[in-house]
Order: structure tokens, then sequence, then C-alpha cells
């Protein structure tokens, strides 16, 4: 069973450029979890969608900002991109949350990221 | 705001030696997840704890949910070089409105010297 792909594995970009970076989760996984890992640091928690919603969002500015399409994969927009933006960008799937709160979240599977390096 | 303290931050042992990470939270917790991620790798789902005060083991591995499910740990007896890495918490709490957030540690990163 193929694992959670994304694409590109590396993105080159200069400041005040877009990017897109794309997932694309475990079959039969609807929710998606984007991730900025910066070098040296910790996951710093991005985005979560789950069956096309978006269920919560860190503390990002709104240039940040993704989707879920009808078939789970997710795309990250970062419009405006600045120097602090360079990081590997991971996403992760999990199977859908139950909705009753709680005792129901499962393992999130991680892709291999996407290593973004703004100039 | 509501966040997730992980200390320490950095950790170097002998090997044999036993290590510990802790993960707080200024707010009840769900659950928390357990991630390892190797030196140029992508996090790995290690375990979940649920319920108040579960303890649960893995070979050398052990993993406490507080009772208040406000904190958590992870215990690595006789450290092995293997074990190197960062070792992140992620812990689900639901807000005051009733929407869930996702809270991650900032990871213990730990080196084992053989």
């Amino acid at each position: 069973e193929a694992g959670v792909t994304q694409s590109p594995t590396h993105l080159i970009k200069t400041r005040g450029q877009q990017a897109t970076l794309r997932c694309s989760p475990i079959s039969g996984h609807t929710s998606v979890y984007w991730y900025q890992q910066a070098l040296g640091l910790g996951l710093q928690f991005l985005l979560w969608y789950d069956e096309g919603e978006e269920r919560n969002r860190g503390n990002f500015p709104p240039r940040f900002s993704g989707r879920q399409f009808p078939n789970y994969s997710s795309e990250l927009n970062v419009n405006a991109l600045e120097l602090e933006d360079s990081a590997l960008y991971l996403c992760a799937s999990s199977l859908s949350i139950s909705g009753s709160g709680g005792s129901d979240y499962n393992e999130q599977f991680f892709g291999p990221g996407t290593r973004l390096t703004v100039l | 705001g509501q966040q997730v303290m992980q200390i320490p931050q950095y950790q170097h042992v002998q090997e044999g030696e036993d290590f510990t990470t802790y993960c707080n939270s200024s707010t009840t917790l769900s659950n928390i997840q357990w991630y390892k991620q190797r030196p140029g790798g992508h996090p790995v789902f290690l375990i979940q704890l649920v319920k108040s005060g579960e303890v649960k083991k893995q070979k050398r591995l052990t993993f406490q949910f507080g009772e208040a499910k406000k904190n958590s740990s992870l215990h690595i007896t006789a450290t092995q070089t293997t074990d190197v890495g960062t070792y992140f918490c992620a812990g689900f709490l639901i807000t005051q409105g009733g929407s869930e957030k996702l809270v991650f540690g900032k990871g213990t990163k730990l080196t084992v010297n053989p």
C-alpha cells in the first residue's frame, strides 16, 4: 500500500513569489495535516483538513492557505513568500476523526516532505 | 494560549543510560500521541494514550498519561544508539468553543554516545 506522497520534493522560489505544495494521503484516509519544520526546530502545525473541511489552523498568517479536494488530496499555498518561509513542509494523513471528540483520533502517517527554499 | 510544553529540548546520554521526556499542557487533553523523527527522516507514530493515568509499554519505552490528562511522559530504559532522534508529543484538546485543536510539543532531541 502506498504511503503519503508529496510533491515536489524540492522547491526553490524567490521572495514575493507564490508556492504550491501538494499531498496525497494514504488510500482511505480523509484527514490531512500540514506542518512546517524549519531547520533545527520542531513541528509547527499549519492546517488540518478532514473530509473536505478545514478543521483547524495554527498560528500562521493568512498568506498560508490550503484546500482539500474531493479525492482527499490537499494543496498548501504560500503567498508573498518570505525568507523565513524556507523550511521542510510535511504532510500527514489519518483516518477521519469520529466527530465525538476525544478518543477516536488516529495516528498520523507522514509523507517525506517538500523542502521549500526562498531566496 | 493553549500549548504543550515539552522538556528538555535536548538530552545527551551515554549508551545504557535512561532517558525521559515530558509534555505538559495548560489544558486538559483528549488524548496524546508520541512520534519519533530520526535525523533526516519524517515523524513516525509511536503510540496514542487516551485514558487518564494510562501506562503503555513498548519494549524499552514506557509511556504515561497523567491522571488529569494534562501531562505525559516517555521513558526509555537503557538507551541504545538506535534511539537517537527527536521525540515529539502531540495533544488533541477540545477548545471552549467546542472545536478540536492539535498542539505539538517542540520535541526533545536525543543523542546517544556509544
